[in-house]
């Protein structure tokens, strides 16, 4: 898959605007999921976490649904703000203590002032 | 302010010339990981540790090696560089390494070039 500054996919909303990312994730037998932001020039940062017990949870202006059935997350931004400008990785693993993270390929999301 | 500290942030070195980039937690984190970067290729594993002088290898070892002798410092060792590690790294830290969170906290990163 494709990773950050390279021909992502580009989703762009006004801010105020609801926000919903997409990612399909490969391995039927993950069974944790995890949302990172990484803004240019940083870390990703954690943002929402979900088990495979689970088919939504909520955070603060952030929901995250998982269809285990179609292998899909998506991550729900509730007004979206210029500083949401980012771009959004889902990470998949079986939550053993290797914790490998297997990384989406990334949306960019850009907020229109 | 709890934090991943990597060092250097920038750093273009040569083919051979062995090299370290440290990394340091400050939240007495038992877990430990690094990551790369790569256009096309997401990031990936290198490798991790459960907790002190525990360490294994993750998806793309060869080339690196690493350290836990002290729960806070996680180096990765770079031997003889070649072009081919030409990446970003990011180091990675979570409390536990199994259990209730499985939050990262990623450090900010560090851009090698080899030459």
């Amino acid at each position: 898959g494709e990773s950050v500054g390279l021909h992502l996919p580009t989703l762009s909303v006004q801010e105020g605007d609801n926000s919903i990312i997409n990612c399909a994730y490969s391995n039927s037998a993950s069974d944790y999921f995890i949302w990172y932001k990484q803004e240019s020039g940083k870390g990703p940062q954690f943002i929402i976490d979900i088990r495979s017990n689970m088919d939504k949870r909520q955070g603060q202006r952030v929901t995250v649904l998982l269809n285990k059935t179609v292998k899909h997350l998506s991550l729900q931004i509730a007004a979206t703000q210029p500083g949401d400008s980012a771009v959004y990785f889902c990470a998949e693993t079986l939550d053993t203590g290797r914790r490998a993270l297997t990384f989406g390929s990334g949306t960019r999301l850009q907020v229109q002032p | 302010e709890a934090q991943v500290t990597q060092n250097p942030r920038y750093l273009i070195t040569v083919t051979g010339k062995k090299l370290t980039v440290t990394c340091s937690q400050n939240m007495n984190h038992e877990y430990m990981s690094w990551y790369r970067q790569d256009p096309g290729l997401g990031l990936r594993q290198i490798y991790y540790s459960m907790n002190v002088e525990v360490t294994d290898k993750g998806d793309v070892p060869e080339g690196y090696k690493v350290s836990r002798k002290e729960k806070r410092n996680f180096p990765l060792i770079l031997e003889s560089p070649s072009p081919n590690q030409t990446s970003l790294y990011f180091c990675a830290s979570s409390l536990k390494a199994q259990g209730d969170t499985g939050e990262l906290f990623f450090g900010e990163g560090s851009r090698l070039t080899v030459l």
